[in-house]
């Protein structure tokens, strides 16, 4: 079945330096890819998402962008801050059953050093 | 602005007893899920319903029911709740585009 990969657990840096966030997606078809954060104590808000090869997608600093050949969606942003501190999540929507269903992965916790 | 709202907020249950979890959202979506969310897994899905009277299994659903009796409201049902049911619960609508609005959680406790 359908399943996404995020390598990482947990990330830690330290103000305005640069985050990637793995992700690794197996999926028949050609799925869209989505990145959802969690700030403590709330649910997951939809980011942004992305539908074919090659497209961007970019919210609030943070891009990812859709590669079909190395079947990856990585999370970038360029200077992080306090309020970035969250869990992150990678998902793919299912294509063929119309439900619009998301499987995600794990989940990636990212904070701040002190 | 969208809306998913979930009750209770926090609940704690006893082995063997009934656990109903209620989610209600005004985004007039035909949608909803229902997933939970424990450490190491992230979320799975549980259940999901394409409108009122209608309900699907999800990835996880052995020990849970759900039910549809409107298009606002979807609920999740747990016949006889075990420990390995304490989880953080997670009820989300949603509309053709996949973006799914999500509601604050339920911490559910089974002792």
């Amino acid at each position: 079945g359908d399943s996404v990969t995020q390598t990482e657990g947990q990330v830690a840096l330290s103000e305005e330096d640069f985050l990637t966030i793995h992700c690794n997606y197996s999926a028949s078809g050609y799925p869209a890819l989505f990145w959802y954060v969690q700030y403590p104590g709330e649910g997951p808000q939809f980011l942004f998402r992305a539908s074919r090869d090659k497209e961007k997608g970019s919210s609030r600093g943070f891009e990812a962008t859709y590669d079909k050949g190395t079947t990856s969606f990585h999370l970038r942003k360029a200077s992080v801050q306090e309020s970035d501190s969250a869990v992150y999540y990678c998902a793919l929507g299912d294509p063929g059953t119309g439900s619009n269903r998301l499987t995600f992965g794990k989940g990636t916790k990212f904070s701040l050093i002190p | 602005e969208a809306a998913v709202t979930q009750s209770p907020r926090n609940k704690v249950a006893v082995t063997g007893g009934k656990v109903t979890l209620s989610c209600n959202q005004t985004n007039n979506h035909n949608n909803m899920y229902w997933y939970r969310q424990d450490t190491g897994h992230g979320l799975r899905l549980i259940h999901y319903s394409y409108g009122a009277g209608s309900t699907e299994k999800g990835d996880i659903p052995d020990g849970y029911k759900a039910s549809r009796p409107s298009q606002e409201n979807f609920s999740l049902i747990l016949e006889l709740a075990t420990p390995s049911q304490t989880s953080v619960y997670f009820c989300a609508s949603g509309r053709s585009s996949y973006e799914q609005y999500f509601g604050p959680g339920t911490r559910l406790t089974v002792l």
